[in-house]
């Protein structure tokens, strides 16, 4: 049973860099595609990009000037950075895992973790 | 982007009732089609995939079906731990995007 766990500062200030990292246990991180998905408190969810183990990437075209994924397969891990913050990225911030054979089917989600911008 | 619009967005039922939710999608989404159910605090776990296949380990209680634009998800026979927020996703093109949610409240 692959588990799934966030990791990073809660709390960043406006015009800086979220920086979050998934660690992914119980299973390879190869041969899927590896999501973040975010959900401001109270509101629904919004797919951010996800990283394939090779390293190739794909985002939200909303928040692609913003965005980077990056992958470290020998630590099973991977990561996120959102540059530029505003409160309107407060949110909490999950990973996910895409199904085998597609890569918008999430089967496993990590706990989530919030992330507060604010001076 | 597709929009997905669920309907109600809220409801209240009791243990025991059959409990329809709607979803629409902006366009066609052929039948890629997923739900999740989401508890306050809690991650989403996915119910359903690709309109009607149940996750391994989601009771049979829980249906689905749909193609094209309009999809519903059923539960029949409502239990004290079916009381979420559910949600749909349409994982047929780039960005995936999700409905705004349907809680699901006790009457």
């Amino acid at each position: 049973q692959v588990q799934l766990q966030e990791s990073g500062p809660g709390l960043v200030k406006p015009s800086e860099t979220l920086s979050l990292t998934c660690s992914v246990s119980g299973g390879s991180i190869g041969a899927y595609y590896w999501s973040w998905v975010r959900q401001p408190p109270g509101k629904g969810l919004e797919w951010i990009g996800y990283i394939y183990y090779t390293g190739s990437t794909r985002y939200n075209p909303s928040l692609k000037s913003r965005v980077t994924m990056s992958v470290d397969t020998t630590k099973n891990q991977f990561s996120l950075n959102l540059n530029s913050v505003t409160a309107a990225d407060t949110a909490v911030y999950y990973c996910s895992r895409g199904k085998s054979g597609s890569m918008y089917n999430f089967d496993s989600w990590g706990l989530g973790t919030l992330v507060t911008v604010s001076s | 982007d597709i929009q997905m619009t669920q309907s109600p967005s809220s409801l209240s039922a009791s243990v025991g009732d059959r409990v329809t939710i709607t979803c629409r999608a902006s366009q066609s989404i052929s039948t890629y089609l997923n739900w999740y159910q989401q508890k306050p605090g809690k991650d989403p776990k996915v119910l359903i995939y690709t309109t009607s296949s149940l996750q391994s380990g989601v009771p049979s209680r829980f249906s689905a079906s749909g193609s094209g634009t309009d999809f519903t998800l059923t539960i029949s026979g409502l239990q004290p731990e079916d009381f979420a927020t559910y949600y749909c996703q349409q994982s047929y093109t780039t960005p995936p995007t999700f409905g705004q949610g349907t809680k699901v409240e006790i009457k």
